[in-house]
């Protein structure tokens, strides 16, 4: 079975200092990984996506994240938050069963402090 | 422009009367999913649809009917809410429904069941 687990439920930063969103994974298969944002009463967006190529993996507004296999890791980094990065992130890994289906993880809310 | 719809956006009903909630794709995907959202659980996958008349359950299926009939459009109906059912619902598609493909998310149907 697959899982994902993130460390955090909620991060406080400053504005301008670093992102760090921490998401562990368990899947007996190559997992494909993703970050989606959640922005307050609004839908899903995809950040990025790891599906096996490099392990270095650059998303939308200065956000990148590290596959890590030797760790189950897939924490999502961003060197200077803005204030506009105050939303939800959702770690989330793509089972290999039919459907497609998306698990999540249970959210980190982050704020942004000025 | 691509994207996926829903309607309605809010919804306040009572328990046992029949609802729809409505999702669409502009993309011809052929995979299309629901899922819930609620606090702490991050989101779980409701029905999802390989293709037009084929369905399947995800993993919270109860009190929930779906049916795709037309590749753009895939339904959620709920028969008879209860208020176990109140939820933020999402609807998603992607282009095969394969690991590693992106899901494209509605805005999200906000449902409540007094």
């Amino acid at each position: 079975a697959q899982s994902v687990t993130q460390l955090d439920s909620h991060v406080s930063v400053s504005e301008g200092t670093p992102v760090l969103l921490r998401c562990n994974y368990s899947s007996s298969y190559s997992p494909s990984l993703f970050w989606y944002v959640q922005h307050p009463n609004k839908g899903l967006q995809l950040l990025l996506k790891y599906t096996s190529a490099a392990t270095l993996v650059k998303g939308i507004n200065g956000f990148e994240a590290e596959f890590k296999k030797s760790e189950t890791s897939f924490h999502l980094t961003k060197p200077s938050a803005h204030m506009s990065d105050a939303a939800e992130y959702f770690c989330v890994v793509s089972g290999n069963n039919q459907g497609g289906k998306l698990i999540f993880g249970q959210g980190t809310e982050l704020s942004v402090k000025p | 422009e691509a994207q996926v719809t829903q309607n309605p956006r809010y919804l306040i009903t009572v328990t046992g009367k029949k609802l729809t909630v409505t999702c669409s794709q502009n993309m011809n995907h052929e995979y299309m999913s629901w899922y819930r959202q609620d606090p702490g659980l991050g989101l779980r996958q409701i029905y999802y649809s390989m293709n037009v008349e084929v369905t399947d359950k995800g993993d919270v299926p109860e009190g929930y009917k779906v049916s795709r009939k037309e590749k753009r459009n895939f339904p959620l109906i709920l028969e008879s809410p209860s208020p176990n059912q109140t939820s933020l619902y999402f609807c998603a598609s992607s282009l095969r429904g394969l690991v590693g493909d992106t899901q494209y998310f509605g805005p999200g149907t906000r449902l409540t069941v007094l």
